[in-house]
């Protein structure tokens, strides 16, 4: 078993949808984040959490450290929203980091 | 605006060649990673330095060496790359102060 695992592994949504990906992990974290890679590679952080909830124009990151879980949300999804998400977590005293395999989203006009 | 660049983004070499990907950050920042990025399996560490010339081994090591002789420029060596080293290959550098990771373009390797 992953220690990081998202669901789902794959998602299509039409415009406008409200979407969820969610991850799971099993390890003391100091910090969980949520990354976005469009089609060519790039890596973009969208999201460092360590407690509650943040938001950022559409999208919204909660993190429940009890349950050693996290959502991302998108409210009004839009094509431009196209690609996978990928949850890490920076394991706690180390400088180490654990990725989930991603969740790749399309959208759809 | 903060950039961590990589020598390459496309990259074919044959199998016993050996193979440097440079990596280059302008943040000033301590901590520089190397990972690969397979289909399925997500971004695995293969080495990561914490300061000049210091390395620590990650979880997928084998066939891979680094060199850090400045703090800007992290350097992954395949001394002899194998058709099984086919993959994206990450570079990634961060803060020992902050937990945010600032990510390169990525380099696409093909091994032959």
């Amino acid at each position: 078993k992953n220690e990081v695992e998202q669901s789902p592994q794959n998602l299509t949504a039409q415009e406008g949808e409200f979407i969820t990906i969610n991850c799971s992990y099993s390890v003391g974290i100091s910090a969980l984040h949520w990354l976005q890679q469009h089609p060519g590679g790039g890596i973009v952080s969208l999201f460092m959490l360590s407690s509650g909830k943040k938001k950022h124009g559409r999208l919204i990151a909660t993190i429940n450290i009890q349950e050693k879980h996290s959502s991302l949300h998108i409210t009004a999804s839009h094509p431009r929203d196209s690609a996978v998400y990928i949850c890490a977590v920076r394991s706690k005293g180390t400088y180490k980091y654990i990725f989930g395999t991603g969740t790749r989203l399309k959208v759809l006009a | 605006d903060v950039k961590v660049t990589q020598s390459s983004r496309y990259l074919v070499k044959r199998t016993g060649e050996k193979v440097f990907l440079e990596c280059v950050q302008d943040m000033d920042h301590e901590n520089m990673f190397w990972y690969r990025q397979d289909p399925g399996l997500g971004l695995r560490l293969i080495y990561f330095s914490y300061d000049v010339k210091m390395k620590e081994k990650g979880d997928i090591p084998e066939g891979y060496s680094v060199s850090r002789e400045k703090k800007e420029r992290f350097s992954l060596i395949l001394e002899s790359a194998s058709t099984n080293q086919t993959s994206m290959y990450l570079c990634a550098s961060s803060s020992p102060g902050t937990s945010e990771q600032f990510f390169g373009p990525g380099t696409r390797l093909t091994v032959l």
